[in-house]
C-alpha cells in the first residue's frame, strides 16, 4: 500500500514569510497528526485529527499555526508568519485509530 | 505535564555486540509504548511497539522491556549490525482512546562500528 505522502520535501522562507505543507495519509485512515521535529530532537505533536474533526491541539502555537483537514483525508498545516525557531522537520503521520502510527517523509523548513 | 526520558543520548557498539536504551515516562496511564528507527534525513519507522498487558516482546534480533511499576521500558538489540546505525526514538502513549498521542523521548544515536 502506498504510504504517508507530504509536499513540499524542503522549504526555505524568510522570517514574517508564511508557508504552508500538505499531507496526504495511508487510504482509509481515519487518524492524522502533525508533529514537528527540531533538530536533535523527538518529535512533538502539534496536531490529531479524526476524520476532519480536531481532537487536540493542545501544543500547537495558535496564534501563527493553523491547520485543517476539510473533507477528513488530505491536510494542510500553514505557518503565517514564520519565525526563526520554526525551522524543524514538520512529520505527517496517520493512523487507523489504533496506536501504530505511519509516518512521512516530512518537510524540512528552514526560516532565515 | 507528561514526559519521556531516554538514555543514553549516544551509544557505540562493537558489531555483534548488543545495544540497550533505556526510557522511563510519568505518566501512569501510559498503556502503549512503540520504537521507532529513524536514519538520517529519513522518516521515523516503527520498529517494535508494546503493551501495558505484557512485560517483553520479542521479534528477531530486537526485544523491548517493560516494567509497569517502574514506569521504565528498555530497547535491546542483539548481534548488531553496522545497520542498526541510526537514531533510535522511544515513546508513550494513553492509545486505544480517543488522543493517542505520543510523547517521544529524546532519542538515542546509536552507532555500530564494523
Amino acid at each position: 500500500e502506498a504510504g504517508v505522502a507530504q509536499s513540499p520535501r524542503y522549504k526555505i522562507i524568510e522570517k514574517r514569510q508564511s508557508v504552508a505543507f500538505w499531507c496526504n495519509p495511508i487510504s482509509g485512515h481515519a487518524t492524522l497528526y502533525w508533529y514537528q521535529q527540531i533538530l536533535g530532537q523527538g518529535p512533538k505533536l502539534l496536531i490529531q485529527f479524526q476524520n476532519n474533526g480536531v481532537v487536540d491541539d493542545s501544543q500547537l502555537p495558535k496564534d501563527r499555526f493553523s491547520a485543517e483537514r476539510l473533507k477528513g483525508v488530505d491536510s494542510t498545516l500553514k505557518i503565517q508568519p514564520a519565525k526563526l525557531e520554526d525551522s524543524a522537520v514538520y512529520l505527517c503521520a496517520s493512523s487507523l485509530g489504533t496506536s501504530e502510527q505511519y509516518f512521512g517523509p516530512g518537510t524540512r523548513l528552514t526560516v532565515t | 505535564g507528561e514526559n519521556v526520558e531516554q538514555h543514553p543520548s549516544t551509544l557505540s557498539v562493537q558489531e555483534g555486540d548488543s545495544a540497550v536504551i533505556k526510557c522511563t515516562y510519568s505518566d501512569s496511564a501510559s498503556n502503549y509504548f512503540p520504537w521507532y528507527k529513524q536514519e538520517l534525513g529519513k522518516r521515523p519507522q516503527l520498529i517494535i511497539d508494546i503493551r501495558s498487558n505484557v512485560g517483553e516482546k520479542k521479534d528477531q534480533r530486537i526485544a523491548v522491556t517493560l516494567n509497569k511499576t517502574a514506569k521504565h521500558f528498555s530497547l535491546h538489540i542483539t548481534e548488531t549490525q553496522p545497520e542498526d546505525s541510526a537514531v533510535y526514538f522511544c515513546a508513550a502513549s494513553k492509545g486505544g482512546g480517543a488522543t493517542n498521542k505520543l510523547i517521544f523521548g529524546t532519542g538515542t544515536l546509536l552507532a555500530v562500528q564494523p
